[in-house]
């Protein structure tokens, strides 16, 4: 149990176009879930919490305008991409936590690999 | 704010041996702290979560210490396998507990030759 699931796996596309990438908790109900990016050798970065229902919490440094988060369902959420750039190419991870509980361990999705030319 | 640092970017050891990675933290007293793993180009797994009261933890060929006076944990895998080929990473929760968000360090990539 405990699978969440990234569509799509990779995605190239041109330096403008907007990128829409989805996060599945296919065998449970996710109330929160997070997207991080991470570039190589280096740490994930929390971009924003989703809260299922309510608007996206950012962190510092991270554009709203431009990641767009939309967390509609309990099993469903999309992080967009807007106009983007090749500074924005990364490896773009999103996690869903199972519990209510904050110390509830988060299930990651498989990841996906962003390349803007 | 909040630093967390794992001190070996890689780390290379014998089948059957045991493997120690640490983590140390500054700047925080966390009250929880969490073990992944991350095989190349996929997500993290969660393995442990040992909290602010707890020494330590096991799971399997798995151990856990959380050392809040000298803000460490340490990792351990004994009867290391080549399957155990990973990085492993710590996070520690970044609010207090109280909204869940973690905090993650860079990662000790272990390789484990049979």
């Amino acid at each position: 149990g405990a699978v969440v699931s990234q569509h799509p796996s990779w995605v190239i596309c041109k330096s403008g176009t907007s990128v829409k990438i989805e996060c599945r908790s296919l065998d449970f109900q996710a109330t929160t879930m997070f997207w991080y990016r991470q570039f190589p050798k280096q740490s994930l970065m929390l971009m924003a919490t989703s809260n299922e229902g309510s608007k996206a919490t950012y962190e510092q440094g991270v554009e709203k305008d431009k990641f767009l988060i939309n967390h509609a369902s309990l099993t469903l959420s999309t992080l967009t991409v807007t106009s983007a750039h090749p500074e924005d190419s990364s490896f773009y991870i999103c996690s869903a936590r199972r519990g209510d509980r904050v110390t509830s361990p988060q299930y990651f999705g498989p990841g996906t690999r962003l390349l803007v030319l | 704010s909040q630093k967390i640092e794992q001190n070996s970017e890689a780390l290379n050891i014998q089948e059957g041996k045991t493997a120690t990675l640490t983590c140390n933290y500054t700047n925080y007293s966390p009250a929880y702290l969490q073990w992944y793993r991350q095989d190349p180009g996929r997500g993290p797994v969660f393995l442990l979560l040992i909290r602010e009261n707890e020494k330590e933890k096991r799971k399997e060929r798995l151990k856990v210490t959380f050392d809040t006076t000298l803000k460490q944990s340490l990792f351990h895998i004994t009867a290391s396998q080549p399957a155990d080929s990973a990085t492993y990473l710590c996070a520690l929760d970044a609010d207090g507990g109280s909204q869940g968000n973690l905090i993650f360090g860079k990662g000790t990539k272990l390789s484990v030759k049979p």
